[in-house]
Order: C-alpha cells, then sequence, then structure tokens
C-alpha cells in the first residue's frame, strides 16, 4: 500500500464548489475504490472501477463522479449536490488475482 | 446488499488479556472476510482475512474463525499490547472464487479497542 498515494492530505472547501480528490497508484493493480469514513462509522463504498474505461456506483455514489482513463488513477469530484461532504476519503486498490484491498492515505475534506 | 453488524463498539482490556470482536452478515454469497486495523488519522491495514471455505485461521497473536452457517465470523487477540490500541474493522465481500463475485467490501462500523498498560 505504500504505492497508493492520494492527495492533499487536508482540504477545504467552501459550500457550493466543487473539488476532485487524487489516487494515484504504481502497483499495476487492475481495481481501484472510493470509500467515505465518517466519525464511529464503517466505511462506506462511494464508486469503484474494476477496469479501465468502467467504473460502477456504491452505496453511497450521490453527488459524486468518477473517471478512469488511465490504470494508475482514479480521481473522484465531490459536486455541490453532496450535502454533507464533510468527511475522511479514502481510496484502495485491488489486484486481479486476489480479493485484498489495499488503502491509500487518506485525504480529510472539511467544507467551511 | 450485504449488511455487517459488529460488536462491540468500545472495548477494554487490560495487557496481556484477550480481545474478541464479533461480526454477522447477512449474504449468504458473501466468502471473503478481511479485518482490518486502523489507527488514529492511519489507513485501514489488512492484518488477517478468511475465506469461507476455511473455519478459521491464526496468525501469531490473532486469529479469525468463522461459522458459515450462523453466518458470523470473529476476530481473536491473544496476549493484547499497549500496541494494539486502535479501530478494527471487520467486512465481507463475494470475492473471486464465486461466479457472483463483486469484490464489494461491506464494512461493520468498527470497534475502538485500548489496552490498558
Amino acid at each position: 500500500d505504500g504505492g497508493i498515494t492520494q492527495s492533499p492530505k487536508y482540504l477545504f472547501r467552501k459550500e457550493g464548489q466543487n473539488v476532485t480528490l487524487s489516487c494515484e497508484q504504481n502497483l499495476n493493480h487492475d481495481a481501484m475504490y472510493w470509500y467515505r469514513q465518517d466519525p464511529g462509522q464503517g466505511l462506506r463504498l462511494i464508486y469503484y472501477s474494476q477496469i479501465v474505461n468502467d467504473f460502477q456506483k456504491g452505496d453511497i455514489a450521490e453527488g459524486y463522479s468518477v473517471s478512469r482513463e488511465k490504470k494508475e488513477s482514479f480521481p473522484l469530484t465531490v459536486t455541490s449536490a453532496q450535502k454533507n461532504p464533510t468527511a475522511f476519503y479514502l481510496c484502495a486498490t485491488r489486484t486481479g488475482a486476489t480479493d485484498t484491498q489495499y488503502f491509500g492515505p487518506g485525504t480529510r475534506l472539511t467544507v467551511l | 446488499g450485504e449488511n455487517v453488524e459488529q460488536h462491540p463498539s468500545t472495548l477494554s482490556v487490560q495487557e496481556g488479556d484477550s480481545a474478541v470482536i464479533k461480526c454477522t452478515y447477512s449474504d449468504s454469497a458473501s466468502n471473503y472476510f478481511p479485518w482490518y486495523k486502523q489507527e488514529l488519522g492511519k489507513r485501514p491495514q489488512l492484518i488477517i482475512d478468511i475465506r469461507s471455505n476455511v473455519g478459521e485461521k491464526k496468525d501469531q497473536r490473532i486469529a479469525v474463525t468463522l461459522n458459515k452457517t450462523a453466518k458470523h465470523f470473529s476476530l481473536h487477540i491473544t496476549e493484547t499490547q499497549p500496541e494494539d490500541s486502535a479501530v478494527y474493522f471487520c467486512a465481507a465481500s463475494i470475492g473471486g472464487r464465486s461466479g457472483g463475485s463483486n469484490y464489494k467490501l461491506t464494512f461493520g462500523k468498527g470497534t475502538l479497542l485500548t489496552v490498558n498498560p
């Protein structure tokens, strides 16, 4: 999981603004995931991509969008339609050969 | 969809004691069950996992047991140490050895384990 980077580590946004969170990996993993973590809650799946140029909605996709144009990158855009975006966002990857997901260091988003 | 319940939400033990965290799942098709440890402000890290064709798995002081019939699995930590203090998450998914594989992990809400010196 040292090969997964997320930037920035902390992000502040004004209400009504869209913001894009970066997730990059050099592990050559096929699948990538975005999770949201709130205090006292487990991780909830936002979007996932099993292969380049394809992605699926997770359990809480409303107000978010993604793209997967390159194997190494899976950016997440938090749009103004997301009602409560303040949270810790975690990106994960999985090699096609196993079930194990590895997490990046996360981005903490705060809406002011 | 899958639903994972995790208990207890907080657990406090004395150093050297054992700790047990329990999870139940709802989808009988789930066949992959990982456990993650997350220290404050850090990323979750996989500590152990088990597949449905195995009833128990051990790795040093950590073990996981699975009861497919009852649809529950548990994490056991023996001889706890202060550095075991963290939030532990269980999860379930339909993994790669099933025709209906989706690889989507559903997480429990976590257990805050505190090991007192």
